[in-house]
This record gives structure tokens, sequence and C-alpha cells, in this order.
């Protein structure tokens, strides 16, 4: 089977810094994707990492550690309009077959 | 670039009623997916296709539905015939392997609403 586990809900305050964890059990992995999905949107990529270690992009980082079967994304100086909800998908095949996680509601307070 | 564009963007319809959910991806592109969200499953892979041929399509819940890929820039998935607990978001997604990242583009949905 496939799974990924990850928080349901995390709430923060503007400016501060916040984790979000996942966590997976798959039958194969070639890397591990973050996605941005504000409500009533369509998911948007935020980063993908295929090997350990930290991939940073503006005030979003990811990382990965394949021997831990872990991976988390760090938003930093968080804005208000980061609230949104935050999906990990494991790249399952060496082609595209992708599972996502059930995601991760990020809720910023002033 | 126009993005991926979905149509149309709400279907409400009967129970029995076919169902055609229809995907221009972006340009380039060579591999498409559709998806489907509910509050309840979540964000779930039903088929893709790479190159226009049909890869994985393990998820497509049953033989009610069915997929096409014509051509590059064009995709439809089917339903029929259609059944409450179809509701939800139909996405279709995109992507051409680049500098090894497998970004997939996102639509903006179709939401199916059968009663």
């Amino acid at each position: 089977g496939q799974s990924l586990e990850q928080p349901s809900e995390v709430t923060a305050v503007e400016g501060a810094i916040v984790q979000i964890n996942c966590t997976y059990q798959t039958s194969g992995f070639y890397g591990l994707s973050w996605y941005q999905q504000h409500d009533g949107g369509a998911p948007t990529f935020l980063s993908y990492n295929a090997l350990d270690g930290l991939e940073e992009t503006g005030r979003f980082s990811s990382f990965l550690s394949r021997s831990d079967s872990y991976g988390y994304l760090l938003l930093q100086e968080l804005q208000m309009k980061d609230s949104a909800s935050y999906f990990c998908a494991v790249r399952v095949t060496g082609g595209f077959k992708t599972i996502f996680g059930a995601g991760t509601r990020l809720f910023v307070k002033a | 670039d126009a993005g991926v564009i979905q149509s149309p963007r709400h279907e409400v319809t009967e129970m029995g009623q076919e169902v055609t959910l229809r995907c221009k991806p972006i340009s380039g592109h060579n591999s498409l997916f559709w998806y489907r969200q509910t509050m309840m499953r979540g964000l779930e892979l039903l088929i893709y296709f790479n190159n226009n041929v049909p890869i994985d399509d393990s998820g497509m819940p049953e033989d009610r539905f069915s997929a096409k890929m014509p051509n590059a820039s064009f995709s439809t998935l089917k339903i029929q015939p259609s059944e409450p607990r179809d509701s939800a978001v139909y996405f279709c997604a995109s992507s051409l392997a680049r500098g090894g990242t497998y970004e997939q583009y996102f639509g903006p949905g179709t939401r199916l609403t059968v009663t």
C-alpha cells in the first residue's frame, strides 16, 4: 500500500516560521514534491526533492531524508496570504505516477 | 502561455446522465494527469498519459469512468452513467520533465455535482 502522513492543521502567527512534516511509506520513491492550494483554487507547485538535503526557494525550503522516509516544508516570515492547504506528494515510479498526502491546512493569524 | 484549460468549470447533472470533462494541456508538455478531489478522499490520481498513451489507469474507480487523449492538445474524462458519489472537483494537470523537477501544472478544475 501507499501512505503519506502529514498533520491535518497547523496554526502560526504572521512573521513566524512553521514546519510541515511528511512521512511516507510507498512502493517506490523517486522524489518528494510540495504543493500549495488556496480555497477554491488549484494546487500549485512549490518544490521537489529527489536527493537528501535542503532546497531553498525564497521564503520556502524543503527537506528530504530518504533513509527516514521523511521530509518537511519550512515556511519563513509567514504572511497572511500563506494561509492555504499544503500537500506533500511522492513520485512513486520512474515515470510520473504521484501519490498525494491528505494535506495540511495552515492558518496564519495576525 | 494560457496554462492548462479545463471545461466546463461547473457541471450539474442528474444521476444516470453522461458527463464529459475536457482538458487542454500546456503546449509542449508530454504528460497529462486526471485527478479527483473530495473532502473524504483527498486528491486522487485517476489516470495519466505520456505522449498521448495511457500509462497508469489504476486509479479509475470503475468501468463507468473512461479517459482518452486523441492528440497532444486534448483529453477527455467521461463518466457514464454518473452517480451522486461522483460529485467532486476534477483536475487536469500537465507536465514536462525538465531539470529533474517533475512539476505538474494544474488546471482550474471542474466542479461536478450529480444530483
